[in-house]
């Protein structure tokens, strides 16, 4: 049972337009949410959390909304860059647990300038 | 603070031989795991550590794997024998468990490839 989802394996977009990501997970328990972003030949890197107690949370060019019920979440970059091209984990933990994570498998954004 | 550090970065080794990945922690932090990626089944968690001792192994895919944590700044994931299926990227990432979000910080990764 996989409990957060990243449908799209892929997603191509113009230098200067919007980036919309999204997630879905099935576990109501989940009290933090974490977008992480990847490039290759190295490891994922932090790049913007929400808490289940809010549906926004904004950071420059990335904003992450939670629709709690909806079990859904989307990283929205705006505007897109090339230097975002990268693959995006969703990822989600409940409290306790040592920190431990849920990541979804991943999808590669690709901005074409 | 120079980051979780792994070494080594790429590993070739033929089937049957015994492989030992290695982690260091972010100075400071209590909780560390350890990943994989591969093609078919993304980032799988396999086990992590809280304060040095393991809290959940469940996703280590069998007994050929194994991982330790001596100390607070050093841990190992040893497979033994190896197998070509176990070929992937391993990732290590520590985080200061609070109350709070959890970040976790990832080392490079090794890249692992059995022949």
């Amino acid at each position: 049972d996989q409990q957060v989802k990243q449908n799209s394996p892929s997603l191509s977009v113009q230098e200067g337009r919007i980036s919309i990501l999204n997630c879905d997970y099935t576990n109501s328990m989940f009290d933090y949410f974490l977008w992480y972003k990847k490039y290759p030949a190295e490891g994922p890197t932090f790049l913007i959390s929400i808490s289940s107690i809010k549906d926004k949370n904004e950071d420059g060019r990335f904003t992450v909304f939670l629709n709690k019920s909806a079990k859904h979440l989307s990283l929205h970059i705006v505007p897109s860059q090339p230097g975002d091209s990268a693959v995006y984990f969703c990822a989600a933990k409940v409290a306790g647990y040592a920190g431990k994570s849920t990541f979804g498998d991943g999808t590669t954004l690709t901005v074409k300038p | 603070d120079a980051g979780v550090i792994q070494s080594p970065r790429h590993e070739v080794t033929e089937m049957g031989q015994e492989v030992t990945l290695r982690c260091k922690p972010i100075s400071g932090h209590n909780s560390l795991f350890w990943y994989r990626q591969t093609m078919m089944r993304g980032l799988e968690l396999l086990i992590y550590f809280n304060n040095n001792v393991p809290i959940d192994d469940s996703g280590m895919p069998e007994d050929r794997f194994s991982a330790k944590m001596p100390n607070a700044s050093f841990s190992t994931l040893k497979i033994q024998p190896s197998e070509p299926r176990d070929s992937a990227v391993y990732f290590c990432a520590s985080s200061l468990v609070t109350t709070g979000v959890g970040t976790q910080y990832f080392g490079p990764g090794t890249r692992l490839l059995v022949l």
